[in-house]
């Protein structure tokens, strides 16, 4: 049963910090990886979708890298901002139109 | 473009009772999946529809149910309400199939009595 653990739970940060967000999957048979972030009391958005066969996907100040064979996939935010503080969220899919979400890590930018 | 929508926002009912949530997906899009997400579980797939067919079923209850209408519209019935079943139920979609860039709704804040 594929299990997805993101660490740390929670992050506090001065503005314009590097920061790295990780995560964790137990089966390694997975089709694609997605990050998403959630502002409070609202839905998700989608920030990255790596396929299996990718490395690594950029947008902007975000960079997500993906190793199949470790298990695990990292979150990189450049440069943080305010705006950024919001809980992010990993999901892995093995090709069934099922995503398993990971646990969370919520994360705090302060000016 | 207007996003997925979904209504009621916040919804607070009595155990036993049922209820119905809905959700229009971005329009183009034929793929709608429903998530349950709770502070303790986190966040656990319910169903997902493509074409009016469930495609994929999570480990619910079978008092959870949804259906699809030939627009995408998609729906989802809680019958026979716990306390438990208190959430924010969130509805995605996408144009083929979950495997692609997902796009969520705001959600349906269930408040159970």
């Amino acid at each position: 049963k594929q299990e997805v653990t993101q660490i740390p739970a929670a992050l506090s940060v001065p503005e314009g910090e590097n920061l790295v967000l990780n995560c964790s999957f137990t089966d390694s048979a997975i089709y694609n990886l997605q990050w998403f972030r959630q502002d409070p009391g609202k839905g998700l958005t989608s920030l990255l979708l790596i396929q299996s066969s990718q490395r690594e996907q950029t947008s902007g100040r975000l960079n997500a890298s993906l190793d199949k064979s470790s298990g695990r996939s990292t979150l990189y935010i450049a440069a943080s901002q305010p705006g950024d503080s919001a809980t992010y969220l990993c999901a892995v899919n093995h090709n069934t139109d099922k995503l398993i979400f990971g646990t969370g890590t919520r994360l705090q930018v302060f000016p | 473009k207007a996003g997925v929508t979904q209504t009621p926002r916040y919804l607070i009912k009595t155990r036993g009772q049922q209820v119905t949530l809905s959700c229009s997906p971005i329009s183009g899009h034929r793929s709608v999946s429903w998530y349950q997400q709770t502070p303790g579980q986190g966040l656990q797939f319910l169903f997902e529809y493509f074409s009016e067919t469930q495609r994929n079923k999570g480990n619910f209850p079978g008092r959870f149910s949804g259906r699809q209408f030939s627009n995408s519209r998609s729906e989802m019935n809680v019958s026979t309400l716990e306390l438990g079943d208190s959430a924010l139920y969130l509805c995605a979609s996408s144009f083929r199939t979950a495997n692609e860039k997902l796009f969520f709704g705001s959600g349906t804040q269930l408040s159970v009595l």
